[in-house]
């Protein structure tokens, strides 16, 4: 147990449908973070919130859109995806607050991910 | 962008046995990292180690930074710990952009 939980934890959908996926952190860390993990690849760092803003934003097409309501939640809302995006999604937090933040504070604790297929 | 390559790709050992993983990164590094990813897909950070040495049970690192180099040491492995070893870097500090690498399949055998 992490302190970090992701729901849901296996999702299909097809290509027209909407979905979401949900990540909670009870670490009270500031920076929250969406990964993609495809077969054969390392993982791909899609967004990170850091205070509720988002402060990177990897050239991730527009179909996924990231929502941070507070410190705690982060979404990623999907539609019209396509096979391709298939991929374990993983939501990380780290306690970091600033960009001179340095130290442990950096380190980053994983959800356990959600598997994603597109049909 | 920094490369973080690491070695061996794969990696199977005899229960009991001892390994040394390797992470090479082709620029200079605020932070770094140690991760375990279990069968499952969830991922455990092992060590936040930017330099010098660490231990925690079974496991040491050792990051020599001006060499670019990090070393992930198991002994005496156990079946459990069968999965895949990434590390990732950092190059500035608070920049919140970690690099991955491509990371070690490794599986004990019983």
């Amino acid at each position: 147990e992490t302190g970090v939980t992701q729901t849901p934890r296996h999702l299909v959908m097809g290509m027209t449908n909407k979905k979401s996926l949900k990540c909670e952190q009870h670490l009270g860390h500031n920076a929250m973070y969406w990964y993609k993990q495809s077969a054969k690849k390392p993982l791909e760092l899609m967004f990170v919130y850091s205070l509720e803003e988002r402060v990177e934003n990897n050239s991730v097409p527009s179909r996924f859109s990231p929502e941070c309501p507070n410190s705690s939640h982060l979404f990623l809302h999907l539609h019209t995806l396509q096979p391709e995006d298939s991929a374990l999604y993983l939501c990380a937090s780290s306690q970091g607050t600033s960009r001179t933040t340095s130290g442990s504070r950096d380190t980053q604790y994983f959800g356990p991910g959600t598997r994603l297929t597109v049909l | 962008g920094i490369q973080v390559e690491q070695s061996p790709p794969d990696l199977i050992l005899q229960e009991g046995a001892n390994s040394t993983l390797r992470c090479n990164f082709s620029d200079s590094v605020n932070n770094l990292q140690w991760f375990h990813q279990n069968p499952w897909g969830q991922l455990i950070n092992l060590f936040y180690i930017p330099s010098g040495t660490k231990q925690n049970g079974r496991l040491s690192a050792t990051t020599v930074a001006t060499e670019r180099y990090s070393l992930l040491y198991i002994s005496s492995s156990q079946t459990t710990d069968s999965g895949v070893y990434f590390c990732a870097v950092e190059k500035g500090s608070g920049t919140y952009k970690y690099i991955f690498g491509t990371g070690t399949r490794l599986k004990v055998l019983a």
